[in-house]
C-alpha cells in the first residue's frame, strides 16, 4: 500500500465551481499536512500547512485533516482559471525529517 | 520575499557524464532537501540533509548521488555517470527548522536531460 493516496484527476470544473481534491494516507505517525500547488515545469508552491486534525481557511482556500480516517482535504471556493495547476499533498511525521508526496491531480478551471 | 534558487534551470548531458546541480537555500534554513519529478511522474524525494550531513535518503539516492554544502550558502547535488532514466526535474528544497511545525520551500527546479 502506497504512503499517500491522490487520485490523479484530471479534474475539470467551471469557473466559480467549489473544488474539492483530497489524499488518504496509510501511516498514523503523519502529523503535518501541506497542500501545494504546481503549474506546468514550475515548482511547487506551498498553499496550505496544518497540524494533526482541524480545519484551516486561508482565503477561498480551507484545508481539512481527518486523522481517524486517514483522510486531508483541501478546498477551494470560487474557483478561477488561474487555480488551473497540478495540486500535491504532501505530509511528515513529528520529528521525522522526510516529507511523503502524493501523485497530484490535475485540476482544469474552464472559463 | 526570500526564495529558494536553483542553477542551471536546465541542464543537457551526455549519459555517463557527471553532473552538479546547484541551490541557493533561504538564509538562516537548517534543513536542505532534493526531490525529483520525471515528467508527468510524482515527486519523490531523494534525501535530506541537516548539520551538515545526511538525514534522510531514499532508495533512488544511491552511491551514484552524493550531496555537499561546500560554503554557508549553497547545497549541490552530484550525480555520477548519468543514466538516461536520470532525465527528470531536479527540485531543492529548505525548511526553517527553528520549530516542529515548519514546513519546506522549493526552488524553480532544473530540468537534467540525459542523452
Amino acid at each position: 500500500q502506497k504512503e499517500v493516496e491522490q487520485d490523479p484527476g484530471p479534474l475539470s470544473v467551471p469557473e466559480g465551481a467549489i473544488v474539492s481534491l483530497n489524499c488518504t494516507y496509510s501511516n498514523s505517525a503523519f502529523q503535518y499536512f501541506m497542500w501545494y500547488r504546481q503549474y506546468s515545469r514550475k515548482g511547487p508552491e506551498l498553499l496550505m500547512y496544518t497540524y494533526s486534525s482541524g480545519n484551516k481557511e486561508d482565503g477561498r482556500f480551507t484545508a481539512q485533516v481527518d486523522k481517524s480516517s486517514k483522510y486531508i482535504s483541501l478546498f477551494i471556493r470560487d474557483s478561477q482559471p488561474s487555480d488551473s495547476a497540478t495540486y500535491l499533498c504532501a505530509m511528515r511525521p513529528y520529528n521525522f525529517n522526510k516529507f511523503y508526496f502524493g501523485s497530484g491531480t490535475k485540476l482544469n478551471v474552464k472559463p | 520575499e526570500p526564495e529558494v534558487t536553483q542553477t542551471p534551470s536546465h541542464q543537457v548531458t551526455q549519459m555517463g557524464q557527471e553532473v552538479i546541480l546547484r541551490c541557493v537555500p533561504i538564509s538562516n534554513h537548517l534543513y536542505f532537501y532534493w526531490y525529483r519529478q520525471i515528467l508527468g511522474q510524482k515527486v519523490e524525494f531523494l534525501v535530506s540533509f541537516y548539520n551538515n550531513e545526511i538525514s534522510e535518503k531514499s532508495e533512488i539516492f544511491d552511491d551514484q548521488f552524493s550531496v555537499e554544502r561546500p560554503d554557508g550558502s549553497n547545497f549541490t547535488l552530484k550525480i555520477r555517470s548519468t543514466k538516461l532514466e536520470d532525465s527528470a526535474m531536479y527540485f531543492c528544497a529548505s525548511r526553517p527548522g527553528t520549530r516542529a511545525t515548519d514546513t519546506q520551500y522549493f526552488g524553480p527546479g532544473t530540468r537534467l536531460t540525459v542523452l
